[in-house]
């Protein structure tokens, strides 16, 4: 148990289709983060949000569309995904500079 | 702007070997830097953190990482590798700025461990 909770844990929606991902964590922590994991691709930082303001978004498409509506919850809606967005997607919280800690991850496949 | 680089996409070590994983930084202001592991379908673990104290950092399961400023390097090392090792290593570095925090991730390491 890491304090921070997933869900679903594994998705798999077609093209056209609008699914949710769901983080959240109650470790008091001010700063939130979404990554995607890609098989032989390296973490990629997508959004990051401190204090419920979005304060990154590394060039994330738009099809990808984050809400933080407190500091306790975010997450992650996806409309018109392509293959190649299939992956594993990690979110963390973090206490300011501190470490994060991720949940276990949601395993998205489009189809 | 932060960066980190990992030598090294895959290490392959005999079973009680020592273990060496190289991560180097890049910070424009004082870091933190964490080595995490990651096991398959797995979220990343944290394995230990420099957040500034002392420069040799004792993390989980053996292992260790010391931070060298004039190297800018902070490489994980285990006297003693455990088949349970096998797994991937991710170096991570963060930084404040403006109350804004940020977590930046290597591209990941994957020991392997021979028997």
């Amino acid at each position: 148990e890491t304090g921070v909770t997933q869900t679903p844990r594994h998705l798999v929606m077609g093209m056209t289709n609008k699914k949710s991902l769901k983080c959240e964590q109650h470790l008091g922590h001010n700063a939130m983060y979404w990554y995607k994991q890609s098989a032989k691709k390296p973490l990629e930082l997508m959004f990051v949000y401190n204090f419920k303001e979005q304060t990154e978004n590394n060039s994330v498409p738009s099809r990808f569309s984050p809400e933080c509506p407190n500091s306790s919850h975010l997450f992650l809606h996806l409309h018109t995904l392509q293959p190649e967005d299939s992956a594993l997607y990690l979110c963390a919280s973090s206490q300011a500079a501190g470490e994060a800690f991720f949940g276990q991850g949601t395993r998205l496949t489009v189809v | 702007a932060q960066s980190v680089t990992q030598l090294g996409s895959h290490v392959s070590v005999s079973e009680g070997a020592l273990v060496l994983l190289r991560c180097n930084y890049s910070s424009s202001v004082p870091p933190y830097l964490f080595w995490y592991v990651q096991y398959p379908n797995q979220g990343l673990q944290l394995l230990l953190k420099y957040t500034s104290a002392a420069t040799l950092v004792k993390g989980i399961n053996g292992f260790e990482a010391e931070f060298k400023k004039s190297e800018t390097s902070f490489h994980l090392t285990k006297p003693s590798a455990h088949m349970s090792d096998a797994a991937e290593y991710f170096c991570a570095v963060s930084e404040i700025r403006s109350s804004a925090s940020k977590i930046i991730f290597g591209s990941g390491t994957r020991l392997s461990i021979r028997p």
